[in-house]
């Protein structure tokens, strides 16, 4: 059973658009969560992390965490095709020393 | 600043053979994984290690041994490959204490199996 949960699988968005991706861990053990991004062949670099309730905000990134029903969100806004990625969801918790990562959603932004 | 280099960046072996992948880091941080990822789908945790000598199973653990002799490095051995198999197998490192902070991965070793 898969303990972090991404949706969709992939999406389409057109230059200029808002992509939305969802994550929901069933360990309620996690304090943390995390997203990574990963251009193809490349290895995944933090794009941004989230431990507090609420909303965080770097550039045209914003991200969103529900702690007490474990859900985060990351929103693109103004989306460009240098942000087709796959985008990797992880969670942590305190005391712990690993991460669990989602099976990521493929984001495809078309010119 | 600093850097982790995996090697080989690509290694292709036999059905049955063993094959070692190499990471090193000059973070200084103190805790390194070994991760696989198929397919350019998500990450599965094979070993960690939370400083030197230490090694801890991670959800993948079956089918690799890994040995950590060194702070800085960090093996990973695949003790029989399995015919057909393809894979990336990512290494990473963090800070002690590592639940809360940022892991930095290497570049992959890429891994086919004739």
């Amino acid at each position: 059973q898969q303990k972090v949960q991404q949706s969709p699988e992939s999406l389409i968005v057109p230059e200029g658009g808002m992509a939305s991706l969802n994550c929901t861990s069933s360990d309620r053990n996690v304090d943390y969560f995390w997203w990574y991004r990963q251009h193809s062949g490349k290895s995944p670099k933090m794009l941004m992390s989230i431990f507090s309730n609420g909303e965080k905000e770097e550039g045209r990134f914003t991200v969103h965490l529900n702690k007490a029903s474990l859900h985060t969100s990351l929103h693109i806004r103004d989306s460009q095709p240098s942000d087709s990625a796959l985008y990797l969801c992880a969670a942590s918790g305190s005391g712990y020393n690993k991460l669990t990562f989602g099976k990521g959603t493929v984001l495809l932004v078309s010119p | 600043g600093g850097i982790i280099t995996q090697t080989p960046k690509f290694l292709i072996g036999q059905e049955g053979q063993k094959l070692t992948l190499k990471c090193q880091q000059n973070f200084n941080h103190d805790t390194m994984y070994w991760y696989r990822q198929d397919s350019g789908k998500g990450l599965r945790l094979i070993y960690y290690s939370i400083t030197e000598n230490d090694l801890q199973k991670g959800d993948l653990s079956e089918g690799y041994d890994a040995s950590r002799e060194k702070k800085s490095s960090f093996s990973l051995t695949v003790t029989s490959a399995q015919k057909n198999e393809m894979a990336v197998f990512l290494c990473a490192s963090t800070r002690t204490g590592g639940s809360s902070y940022e892991q930095y991965f290497g570049p992959g070793t890429r891994l086919t199996v004739l």
